[in-house]
């Protein structure tokens, strides 16, 4: 029962253009939003993250948005660099609750 | 500032074998992750503590899984026995609630099993 569902395995843009990796969820209940950035041989560093109170949080290149009536959720990286490529994991959690829980992560090819 | 370490970096055993994952959590954090990494089915969360108890242990997926942490700085991740289908990385994070805060991950132990 995979609560957190990443359905791209992978992902490849040209540096400068947008990057959309997208995220959707099963449970209502999660009110904590999160993307991780992993690079190879190292473990997954925090990246951004958003609360169910808003639909949208901005950090530089990156943008987080969140439709909660769709149960859905985008990281946008723009422009993407090639330091960008790397796994990217959408994780959802619970106010007050233990749990955080991963999707599958999408690998992110940024070509030069 | 010292992050989440773990021990050790790559293990490779043989069947049947025991098997000991480390993790030191940073310092003041009163909540510990151990999460397995494969390609399957991504970060799956195993157990995790909360000011040394163990709060939720259902990611574990078998009975020769076991974890322990005795004290605030250390935690272990015991197989016994090992088989092969356990090969994958291995997780440990921290943090510093009780939850939706952000986790600190370690680098991960490589895991193969023969």
């Amino acid at each position: 029962d995979q609560q957190v569902k990443q359905n791209s395995p992978s992902l490849s843009v040209q540096e400068g253009r947008i990057s959309i990796l997208n995220c959707d969820y099963t449970n209502s209940m999660f009110d904590y939003f999160l993307w991780y950035k992993k690079y190879p041989a190292e473990g997954p560093t925090f990246l951004i993250s958003i609360s169910s109170i808003k639909d949208k949080n901005e950090d530089g290149r990156f943008t987080v948005f969140l439709n909660k009536s769709a149960k859905h959720l985008s990281l946008h990286i723009v422009p993407s660099q090639p330091g960008d490529s790397a796994v990217y994991f959408c994780a959802a959690s619970r106010s007050g609750g233990f749990k955080t829980i991963f999707g599958a992560g999408t690998r992110l090819f940024v070509k030069a | 500032d010292a992050g989440v370490i773990q021990s050790p970096r790559h293990e490779v055993t043989e069947m049947g074998q025991e098997v000991t994952l480390r993790c030191k959590p940073i310092s003041g954090h009163n909540s510990l992750f151990w999460y397995r990494q494969t390609m399957m089915r991504g970060l799956e969360l195993l157990i995790y503590f909360n000011n040394n108890v163990p709060i939720d242990d259902s990611g574990m997926p078998e009975d020769r899984f076991s974890a322990k942490m005795p004290n605030a700085s250390f935690s272990t991740l015991k197989i016994q026995p090992s088989e092969p289908r356990d090969s994958a990385v291995y997780f440990c994070a921290s943090s510093r609630g009780t939850g939706g805060e952000k986790l600190f991950f370690g680098s991960g132990t490589q895991l193969s099993v023969l």
